[in-house]
């Protein structure tokens, strides 16, 4: 079973820069995630689908981050303008079904330099 | 504190004694979950109890819940240098997004 595919691994922009991340979850998993994780913190949840539906966004700086998840399977995380403090890990993690949160399985994540 | 924490912050141990990690939430949850995070593996999921379960296993891995105190834990036996990881729990708890500890680092020593 293929896992969790996130693209780009690694980018480096500079502040005020523009930047978009992709991810395409396992197949068949209604249930999409975006966690930003700083250095030495836990992840942190930005963003929840349920296929194409956004369940919860109460994290998300909707100011300079935006998220979609086109026909309910991948999905694009951007963020413009980008900040020094937004330099993280961005995971995407999926799981079969919302409701209860069950087991998400987790792409390997995109590390962001912000300069 | 956040809705799940860890404790302790790092833990050091030699190969093949025990590790115990600690979790303590808020708010009443509908689960709890570990997981193991490495530079190797990336995020993965361990174990996931319900808010009706008081101890779940897996392998070496045992969890137990208590309700009444708001709390987990996570047992490892026989460690491992393999086991060097950070470890996180997470809760999902009624009306409130999934949250993430900030984990315990725990370093197993050959």
């Amino acid at each position: 079973e293929a896992g969790v595919a996130q693209s780009p691994r690694y980018k480096i922009i500079e502040k005020r820069q523009s930047v978009a991340f992709w991810c395409n979850p396992i197949s068949g998993h209604a249930t999409l995630y975006w966690y930003q994780q700083i250095l030495g913190q836990g992840p942190k949840l930005l963003i929840q689908f349920q296929n194409n539906g956004v369940v919860d966004d109460s994290q998300l700086p909707k100011d300079r981050f935006s998220a979609e998840r086109l026909k309910g399977v991948d999905s694009t995380l951007k963020i413009q303008p980008a900040k020094l403090e937004d330099s993280a890990v961005y995971l995407c993690a999926s799981s079969l079904s919302g409701g209860a949160v069950g087991e998400q399985f987790f792409g390997p994540g995109t590390r962001l330099t912000v300069l | 504190s956040q809705q799940g924490e860890e404790d302790p912050q790092a833990l050091s141990i030699q190969e093949g004694e025990n590790a115990t990690m600690n979790c303590s939430y808020k708010t009443s949850i509908n689960n709890l979950q570990w997981y193991r995070q490495n530079s190797g593996r990336g995020l993965v999921h361990l174990i996931l109890i319900r808010s009706n379960e008081r101890e779940k296993h897996s392998g070496r891995l045992r969890v137990t819940l208590d309700t009444s105190k708001k709390s987990s834990s996570l047992l490892i036996t026989a460690s491992r240098a393999a086991d060097t990881a950070s470890y996180f729990c997470a809760t999902d708890a009624k009306g409130q997004n999934f949250v993430f500890g900030p984990g315990t680092r725990l370093s197993v020593l050959p």
